[in-house]
């Protein structure tokens, strides 16, 4: 079965202090792994999308990187505002289905 | 470019009623999906639509039930509310493989 496990579940940072959160998945056969970051009460917003093992995508302070097992979410020099919970998803080729099946995410709190 | 919407915002029902929420995806997307989000849990996948059909349903009971329009909107129904159901329930639409959210809308059961 499909599954998807994030650590650690509450981070807490100092504004600057570089961290990574972890994605360990299994899936039958990938077909994306997503990033999305979500804030209190709102629907997520869509962060990266990586199909392959050895993929690297960056956004500002944000960067994600895939292996055959997991992805983890690098956050250089955080600021106050990157404070939210960050939720992974996966993609899985098997069966008739486009459903993400997520983990149950990262809460981050960065601190000025 | 509008993003996905989604209505209303709030919703409050007693058990026993029924729910209709209402999605409109992004221009040009023709798949939607719906997801609950219960408090401290993740989001579970409840129902995909694509070009009018459903195209495949998750683990939720037959009283979650919902359609797509020909304009590609979609709506999600909830009979027999249970309090069970209260959650965030989110609209996702896509064209290829990146599904993108809608600010969910907040159904309450009292």
């Amino acid at each position: 079965e499909d599954q998807v496990t994030q650590s650690p579940e509450a981070l807490r940072l100092q504004e600057g202090e570089s961290s990574s959160l972890n994605c360990s998945y299994t899936v039958s056969g990938l077909r994306g792994l997503f990033w999305y970051r979500q804030d209190p009460g709102k629907g997520p917003e869509f962060l990266f999308t990586l199909y392959s093992a050895g993929e690297e995508k960056e956004k500002e302070r944000l960067k994600a990187t895939l292996t055959k097992k997991e992805s983890f979410l690098h956050i250089t020099a955080p600021k106050p505002e990157d404070s939210a919970t960050y939720l992974c998803a996966v993609q899985d080729y098997g069966g008739a289905t486009n459903k993400l099946i997520f983990g149950t995410g990262t809460l981050l709190a960065v601190q000025p | 470019e509008a993003g996905v919407t989604q209505s209303p915002t709030h919703l409050i029902k007693t058990r026993g009623q029924q729910a209709t929420l209402r999605c409109s995806p992004i221009s040009g997307h023709t798949s939607v999906y719906w997801y609950q989000q219960a408090l401290g849990l993740g989001l579970q996948f409840l129902l995909w639509y694509d070009e009018g059909e459903e195209r495949n349903r998750g683990n939720f009971p037959p009283r979650f039930s919902g359609r797509q329009f020909p304009n590609y909107s979609s709506e999600l129904n909830v009979n027999a509310l249970e309090l069970e159901d209260s959650a965030l329930y989110l609209c996702a639409s896509s064209w290829g493989d990146t599904q993108y959210f809608g600010p969910g809308t907040r159904l309450t059961v009292l």
